[in-house]
């Protein structure tokens, strides 16, 4: 089946450890994308990748580290996690970035809880 | 700054027809999104406006006024299964998206 995937659905992290979110695209999208969901707040962007070997940071990047070494996958890395990262994490993807017809996919996400 | 407004929760009746209300003040624009999401899963693709006026898909209708930064999300003959939180988001100058923090809609039988 076509689509996003994310691994894990979820994970408790202690304070300070370095943590992996990987995502995995199907779809052959050129762009991808990393965003947090906190309660009471908007989706925030916190890195994407418009085409592969390249990223680009967002709205909320300190703290995270990206790659893109190919089409299909986006990792996302907290090099010493802090509690304020405890959140829902969705990566996304587009086939047409910097088009205003662009339309973005989400993955599953995962919850993460940092202690 | 950028800001994208929405209520925080609303409630219909099965059957019923909701209007969802989004303002926005973004620097720039390029097209506002509406997606859906329900509780614990991934937000879905609704509908996109770049211009001026009402596109409607099925049940789901929505507006768009630029000149107001103002849209709305039509939901008509409600089901059950619209229970969910809808997400506004404006595509600014950057092609980036901007969130509004979602309204959830509670649908009563």
């Amino acid at each position: 089946i076509a689509g996003i995937t994310q691994a894990p659905t979820s994970q408790i992290l202690a304070a300070g450890r370095r943590m992996t979110l990987r995502c995995t695209q199907d779809m052959r999208h050129n762009a991808m994308y990393w965003y947090r969901q906190d309660l009471g707040l908007g989706l925030r962007l916190i890195h994407y990748s418009n085409t592969a070997g390249t990223t680009g940071k967002g709205e909320v990047p300190d703290g995270y580290s990206v790659s893109r070494a190919n089409t299909d996958d986006f990792p996302l890395t907290l090099a010493s996690a802090v509690p304020s990262q405890t959140s829902v994490y969705f990566c996304a993807s587009s086939d047409q970035p910097g088009q205003i017809t662009d339309t973005q996919y989400f993955g599953p996400g995962t919850r993460l809880t940092v202690l | 700054g950028q800001n994208i407004d929405q209520p925080t929760e609303m409630t219909a009746t099965e059957g019923a027809i909701v209007q969802i209300n989004c303002t926005y003040q973004t620097s720039g624009f390029n097209g506002l999104f509406w997606y859906q999401q329900h509780a614990g899963e991934a937000p879905t693709f609704l509908s996109y406006n770049v211009l001026d006026g009402l596109e409607e898909k099925g049940r789901f209708s929505s507006f768009l006024s630029r000149s107001k930064g103002y849209s709305y999300l039509l939901l008509k003959e409600l089901q059950m299964k619209d229970s969910a939180s809808y997400l506004c988001a404006v595509m600014d100058s950057n092609y980036q998206l901007i969130w509004g923090a979602g309204t959830k809609l509670i649908i009563k039988p």
